[in-house]
């Protein structure tokens, strides 16, 4: 059964750095295909893909965001963790996590996390 | 970048009747990358189909994709109370950024 949690904190202030975690089951990021992927989704607005990590660490960010964005893994503990620079009210969003199988599916989110609410605000 | 662009943005329909989505993209969507997401309010979105066409695991069979190139469709033959819902297309070819469209919500006329 694969699950996805992401953790961190409610509420950040305006230029702190968000730092996010994605523990996962039932799948292995050390298994060859296997990637995760975070999304946010700003209150009633649509979902922006921000990050990607695969199995042999290559790591993908969005264009507009990737001087912020840091991904990395640890096998290990079955987690993959998020950091955001200089966050600013407009970052507030529900931030998830995804499963991205390559070899399955190609890049799609299979499995997704129940998502955390992060609001920037003074 | 590929854009995606998705129309209508509200779908007032019936239970019963069929809906037809739409997305597109603004350059051409590699090897038919492209999935569609359902999302209910307060809940995570779920995937229904993954390479344009296929249906994801335990998606039924009202629902089905069509398309290639820069033109998509989503199609549920007959709307169940339960697929009153945002629809989101995305793209997944073979580099970033994995971008999606601004949704489509179906609503209850």
């Amino acid at each position: 059964q694969v699950t996805l949690r992401e953790s961190g904190p409610a509420l950040v202030k305006p230029t702190q750095t968000l730092t996010l975690t994605c523990t996962f089951s039932g799948f292995s990021l050390s298994t060859s295909g296997m990637c995760v992927s975070w999304i946010r989704q700003p209150p009633g607005k649509a979902l922006e893909w921000l990050a990607r990590i695969d199995w042999d660490d290559d790591k993908f960010y969005s264009t507009s965001l990737k001087t912020r964005l840091t991904i990395s893994k640890d096998t290990s503990k079955n987690q993959v963790v998020l950091t955001m620079t200089n966050m600013d009210p407009v970052d507030t969003a529900t931030y998830y996590c995804a499963r991205v199988p390559i070899t399955i599916f190609g890049g799609v989110f299979d499995y997704w996390g129940q998502g955390t609410l992060v609001t920037v605000s003074s | 970048e590929i854009v995606l662009t998705q129309s209508p943005g509200t779908l007032s329909l019936s239970p019963g009747e069929r809906a037809t989505l739409s997305c597109r993209a603004s350059q051409t969507v590699s090897s038919s990358y492209l999935a569609w997401y359902q999302q209910k309010p307060g809940q995570s979105p779920r995937l229904l189909i993954y390479g344009a066409s296929s249906r994801a695991t335990g998606i039924p069979d009202r629902f089905s994709g069509s398309g290639s190139g820069t033109d998509f469709t989503l199609t549920i033959s007959k709307l169940e109370p339960e697929d009153f819902a945002v629809y989101y297309c995305q793209q997944y070819g073979s580099s970033p950024p994995f971008s999606f469209g601004p949704g489509t919500k179906v609503d209850i006329k």
